[in-house]
């Protein structure tokens, strides 16, 4: 059974830009979390998707923003870039409510 | 809100030498908990869980039990081994699944 798949690995963007990462979920599982870790914050929850649907937010600006599609697979935008977005973004999935599998994580710098 | 606070290390062990890592939560309820373990450049994996009093999640020599007179869910190894080294997070399931981690715990073992 493939794991949590995300894509792309790593990303360097500049100050202004937007991003686009996506994760594809363990097939079947339709929640999807999308967490960042940080060394100075930690890790922090973003948001979730079930079935579509965003079920629970996290305490990001609304530059973060996120959609799941109809195959469960999910994307996270960024919008506008600070320096301080640079992190490694780490996607989650779960049946339903439980245990969360985790991607390997996207390494996004900006510079 | 809820959450855990994990002793933050580093923690560093020769090989063979017993392991504890403390965690503690703060919950309304009684919510599920978790151990995760990272290694260097990886996501986080699943390493045990408990989901309700009392039970005792254990995989790979790690045990934890959930104790709801102290609040607390302590991972413990009799006998550590170079490759457990990583980091270590404690972690409450507070909303659906918004999971809360604690900050972290550095582990070396050396040889």
């Amino acid at each position: 059974k493939a794991g949590v798949t995300q894509t792309p690995r790593y990303l360097i963007k500049t100050r202004g830009q937007q991003v686009t990462l996506s994760c594809s979920p363990i097939s079947g599982h339709r929640s999807v979390s999308w967490y960042q870790q940080t060394p100075g914050q930690g890790l922090q929850f973003l948001f979730e998707y079930f079935s579509e649907t965003q079920r629970n937010k996290g305490n990001f600006p609304g530059r973060f923003s996120g959609r799941q599609f109809s195959n469960s697979r999910s994307e996270m935008n960024v919008s506008t870039l600070e320096l301080g977005d640079s992190a490694l973004y780490l996607c989650a999935s779960s049946l339903n409510r439980g245990e969360a599998f985790f991607g390997q994580g996207t390494r996004l710098t900006v510079v | 809100g809820d959450s855990v606070t994990q002793m933050e290390g580093p923690v560093t062990l020769s090989e063979e030498a017993f392991l504890t890592i403390n965690c503690t939560y703060t919950a309304t309820g009684y919510p599920s908990l978790f151990w995760y373990v990272q290694y260097p450049g990886e996501g986080l994996q699943l390493l045990l869980k408990a989901t309700k009093a009392d039970d005792k999640g254990s995989n790979k020599g790690f045990e934890a039990t959930y104790r709801k007179e102290t609040t607390s869910f302590h991972l413990e190894k009799g006998s550590v081994q170079v490759s457990d080294s990583a980091v270590y997070f404690c972690a409450l399931l507070y909303n659906n699944n918004d999971m809360r981690f604690g900050a972290g715990t550095r582990l070396t073992v050396k040889p």
